[in-house]
């Protein structure tokens, strides 16, 4: 069963900084997964990362994963008010099997972006 | 394009209570569900999950339990709740790469 940890797990921010977080997983893991969730609201999906050394970027946001290292991270660049939320890693909580909504989460990241 | 409905929004349930939340898919056949459980708004919990009608696995034991009764629908149920059931309960969907939320029950059990 697959381990996901998170950190930090409070950051706060400037607007204008960068900052990355960091999600390392217990064992191997072809896939991993970023959501965001704004207070009292559902998950949204931000990336989906699914082979050694994939990246992609959404705006302000970069993800990417090292399968060997065990470890995806979220870079955060010019940090805007906006980006305030918390955000989860996630990734498949069994290996293998076809079931592919089985996931396990971290803790989550609360990020404040102020002034 | 596939939607995916949850109802109640909010509830608040005393102790000892029956508890049904329903979940509905739009727009796809024969979806893999989910039911996921976040605690104080921290990481989530897989509970259930099901990969067709009638066909349900329990993650963790507890005092909840689900059913299937059609093809895109999932119903999360209980007999008796207990305090510690509080929580906000997502259910959600799956393709290959994604897993799709909705938009969740915020549960109180007082």
């Amino acid at each position: 069963e697959l381990k996901v940890e998170q950190n930090p797990l409070f950051l706060s921010m400037q607007e204008g900084k960068n900052y990355t977080i960091y999600c390392n997983y217990s064992t191997t893991s072809d896939r991993l997964y970023w959501y965001r969730q704004d207070p009292g609201k559902s998950l949204e999906s931000l990336f989906v990362l699914l082979s050694n050394g994939a990246v992609k970027q959404e705006g302000r946001l970069m993800a990417s994963l090292d399968t060997k290292a065990r470890l995806s991270t979220l870079h955060i660049t010019a940090a805007v008010h906006d980006l305030s939320a918390t955000y989860f890693c996630a990734g498949p909580l069994y290996a293998g099997g076809t079931s592919y909504g089985k996931l396990t989460f971290g803790q989550g990241t609360i990020l404040t972006v102020h002034p | 394009s596939q939607t995916i409905h949850q109802w109640p929004a909010t509830l608040v349930q005393p102790v000892g209570s029956p508890l049904s939340l329903e979940c509905t898919v739009e727009g796809t056949s024969n979806p893999n569900l989910y039911w996921y459980r976040q605690a104080a708004g921290r990481g989530l919990q897989l509970l259930f999950y099901s990969v067709g009608i009638g066909q349900i696995s329990s993650e963790v034991p507890q005092n909840l339990s689900a059913s299937r009764p059609q093809d895109r629908q999932f119903i999360l149920s209980s007999k008796k709740l207990l305090l510690s059931d509080s929580g906000f309960y997502l259910c959600a969907w799956s393709t290959y790469e994604k897993l799709f939320f909705g938009s969740g029950t915020q549960l109180s059990v007082l």
